[in-house]
């Protein structure tokens, strides 16, 4: 699976919209882009996916790059229960050979009042 | 629809003795993962369990091991206990569709080796 980079640390007001950067230039035609947050001591929360086309559920957009190099999670209007660590995670599609996730250093999100 | 559920939420052991942890996945899921979260760290993947036979394994001793039973619900089992094990284990479940998986996770058990 190909490697992403995001930022440590980022901040965000409340009720504002959090923008989270992530680079996967080395990402394959196949590979799915996969965000997930953990809140402290929590499982992981899955959020969204996509593989080269936008995407939008309940909780956030994702907008990935027309070359897939990169992506953006952003949270519309972010709450204080949005304060978490944010991982992006490029995977390929299912296959038998072992479709564990790798978590890489994720971003601590910061919302503040 | 409910959700992973793990349980015991809390696991208080000492050194040498054995653990074991359960999860029961979301209805309809197959497939069961196990990841290990030591304090401060990332997630390490533990074990893969599809359909009642064992998949995939991390880097991890043949002392942590499981199973998955007819239901798809799975055991976790730590034997000879050590104090590095202690940790976060988190369970995830997934089922596949269209060839993508998109696993959920429970809330964990908190194992201490005392």
């Amino acid at each position: 699976d190909a490697k992403t980079t995001q930022p440590p640390s980022m901040d965000c007001a409340e009720g504002r919209a959090a923008n989270l950067p992530c680079n996967h230039s080395t990402i394959s035609g196949n590979e799915y882009v996969y965000w997930y947050r953990q809140i402290h001591s929590q499982g992981p929360q899955y959020i969204i996916h996509g593989l080269k086309n936008n995407e939008t559920n309940e909780m956030a957009s994702l907008i990935i790059t027309e070359d897939r190099k990169s992506s953006t999670l952003i949270l519309p209007h972010a709450t204080l229960r949005d304060t978490a660590v944010y991982y992006c995670i490029v995977r390929a599609a299912y296959n038998n050979a072992g479709n564990m996730l790798t978590f890489g250093g994720g971003t601590r999100l910061m919302v503040k009042p | 629809e409910a959700g992973v559920t793990q349980s015991p939420t809390h696991l208080i052991k000492t050194r040498g003795q054995q653990a074991t942890l359960r999860c029961s996945p979301i209805s309809g899921h197959t497939s069961v993962y196990w990841y290990q979260q030591a304090l401060g760290l990332g997630l390490q993947f533990l074990l893969w369990y599809d359909e009642g036979e064992e998949r995939n394994r991390g880097n991890f001793p043949p002392r942590f091991s499981g199973r998955q039973f007819p239901n798809y619900s799975s055991e976790l089992n730590v034997n000879a206990l050590e104090l590095e094990d202690s940790a976060l284990y988190l369970c995830a479940s997934s089922l596949v569709a269209g060839g993508r998986d998109t696993q959920y996770f429970g809330p964990g058990t908190r194992l201490t080796v005392l």
